[in-house]
C-alpha cells in the first residue's frame, strides 16, 4: 500500500501570514493531486502535479512536484480567513490490469483567523 | 454535465441492522467508482472501487461490501452494522487518473 504523509496536521495562523503544507511518500506516483475540503461536503480538486520539479501557480497558491515524484507542497502567501479549511494530497497509482486507484494522505486542517 | 448523486445524506442506525447506501453518476459512461470513508477532520480512506459493472476491488477488511450492479450506480452495504461503521462515506467518479468527484456524503451514526 502506497502511504502519503502529510504534515503538520492541524495549522492555525493569522491573517496575512505565509503557510506551507507538505505531501511525502516512499513512492512514486504517476500524479499528485491536492483538494480542498469544507465541513459537511466532498473534497474538490485544486490542481494536479504531473512531471518531476513541476511548480503551478493558482492566485495565492503554488504547488511543486519533486523531482523524483515522491512528494508535493503546497505554499499559501497571504492566507486569508477563505482559506480556512482541511487540505488533502492525494496520489494515483497503477494497481494492476486497468485499475488505478487515488490514495489520500490524512489531510491538513487549516484555519485563518482574521 | 457529469453529477454525482448520493444518499442519504444523514443516516442514523442501530448496531446490528443492515446498512445500504447508494451513489450514482449522471453524464458519463463506465467511470471508475470509489467509496470512502473519513473520520472527523482527516484524511480519506479508500474502501472499494470499480473500473466497471461487476467490478469490484477492496482495499480494507472490513464488515462493508460493495456491488456496482449498473454502469453508473454503486452500493455500499453491510448485513450488520458495527458501532465503528460510523463515519463520513463518501462516493466518487473518475476518469482513470484524472480529477476525481464527489458526492456530497452520508453522515452515518451507528448508536
Amino acid at each position: 500500500t502506497q502511504l502519503l504523509e502529510q504534515s503538520p496536521q492541524f495549522l492555525s495562523i493569522q491573517e496575512g501570514e505565509n503557510l506551507t503544507v507538505y505531501c511525502n511518500s516512499s513512492s512514486v506516483f504517476s500524479s499528485l493531486q491536492w483538494y480542498r475540503q469544507e465541513p459537511g461536503e466532498g473534497p474538490v480538486l485544486l490542481v494536479t502535479v504531473v512531471t518531476g520539479g513541476e511548480v503551478k501557480k493558482l492566485k495565492r497558491l503554488t504547488f511543486q512536484f519533486g523531482d523524483a515524484r515522491k512528494d508535493s507542497s503546497l505554499h499559501i502567501t497571504a492566507a486569508q480567513p477563505g482559506d480556512t479549511g482541511l487540505y488533502l494530497c492525494a496520489g494515483w497509482s497503477y494497481s494492476g490490469g486497468s485499475n488505478y486507484k487515488l490514495t489520500f494522505g490524512k489531510g491538513t486542517l487549516l484555519t485563518v483567523n482574521p | 454535465s457529469q453529477t454525482i448523486h448520493q444518499w442519504p445524506a444523514t443516516l442514523v442506525q442501530p448496531v446490528g441492522s443492515p446498512l445500504s447506501l447508494e451513489c450514482t453518476v449522471e453524464g458519463t459512461s463506465n467511470p471508475n467508482l470509489y467509496w470512502y470513508r473519513q473520520a472527523a477532520g482527516r484524511g480519506l480512506q479508500l474502501l472499494f472501487y470499480s473500473v466497471g459493472i461487476g467490478q469490484i476491488s477492496s482495499e480494507v477488511p472490513q464488515n462493508l461490501s460493495a456491488s456496482r450492479p449498473q454502469d453508473r450506480q454503486f452500493i455500499l452495504s453491510s448485513k450488520k452494522l458495527l458501532l465503528s461503521d460510523s463515519g463520513f462515506y463518501l462516493c466518487a467518479w473518475s476518469r482513470r487518473v484524472a480529477e476525481a468527484f464527489f458526492g456530497q456524503g452520508t453522515r452515518l451514526t451507528v448508536v
